[in-house]
């Protein structure tokens, strides 16, 4: 089955710089790259998406890049604020099963 | 109002009990999961209903027995607890077949063994 690596497991950044998530996913018929955000004590929200079909997608501060070749995508935030800390969670799927990275715990320091 | 919602919301138990944990969604999604979540944040895919038929069973002890009435529902039931279940447990839905749309999570359930 599929198999996602999510790196690093945590990052500290001060406000105002950018932070960059990556993961890699084993399975290049993988069609289908969200990240979610997971604030303590909360439910996982989608902040952005990804298909196999685009290579880069963005919305205001947060940015996703996909290379099919390399089988990798990453999530990259700009202009950090303190309420983007969080847990991030990039995820792949492929034929109705979706595999969730081990998640990264960001911090920003104000 | 809630899309997604799950029942009980925190849940203490001792081993060896059996317990539930209710899922409704109001969405029209076809689609359900229950994903675990354990204390080191990962999230791991248990059961996956669309219109009410199983179609992602991983590898989870024969305890736990999800059960979807309709497609707006999927209860998952856990017999005979053990304390490695500890964990908070999220339903979510989805409008397509899992692989295709975005998960709608739950506020998800924390379960404790004791």
């Amino acid at each position: 089955g599929e198999n996602v690596e999510q790196h690093p497991s945590t990052l500290s950044v001060q406000e105002g710089d950018s932070a960059v998530i990556k993961c890699t996913y084993s399975d290049s018929a993988s069609n289908y790259f969200p990240w979610y955000k997971q604030e303590l004590g909360k439910r996982p929200q989608l902040i952005i998406d990804i298909r196999s079909n685009v290579g880069e997608k963005k919305d205001q501060r947060i940015a996703v890049t996909l290379n099919k070749t390399a089988k990798h995508f990453s999530l990259h935030i700009t202009e950090t604020q303190p309420e983007d800390s969080a847990v991030y969670f990039c995820a792949a799927s492929l034929n109705n099963d979706m595999r969730f990275g081990a998640g990264t715990r960001l911090t920003v320091k104000p | 109002d809630t899309a997604v919602s799950q029942t009980p919301k925190y849940l203490v138990t001792q081993m060896g009990n059996d317990k539930s944990i209710k899922c409704e969604q109001n969405l029209g999604h076809d689609t359900m999961y229950w994903y675990k979540q354990d204390s080191k944040k990962f999230l791991k895919i248990m059961f996956s209903y669309n219109n009410k038929e199983l179609i992602i069973n991983e590898t989870v002890p024969n305890r736990f027995s999800p059960k979807s009435p309709d497609k707006a529902h999927l209860n998952l039931h856990i017999n005979s607890l053990e304390l490695g279940d500890s964990a908070v447990y999220f339903c979510a839905s989805s409008q397509e077949v899992l692989g295709t749309g975005e998960l709608f999570f739950g506020e998800g359930s924390r379960l404790t063994v004791l």
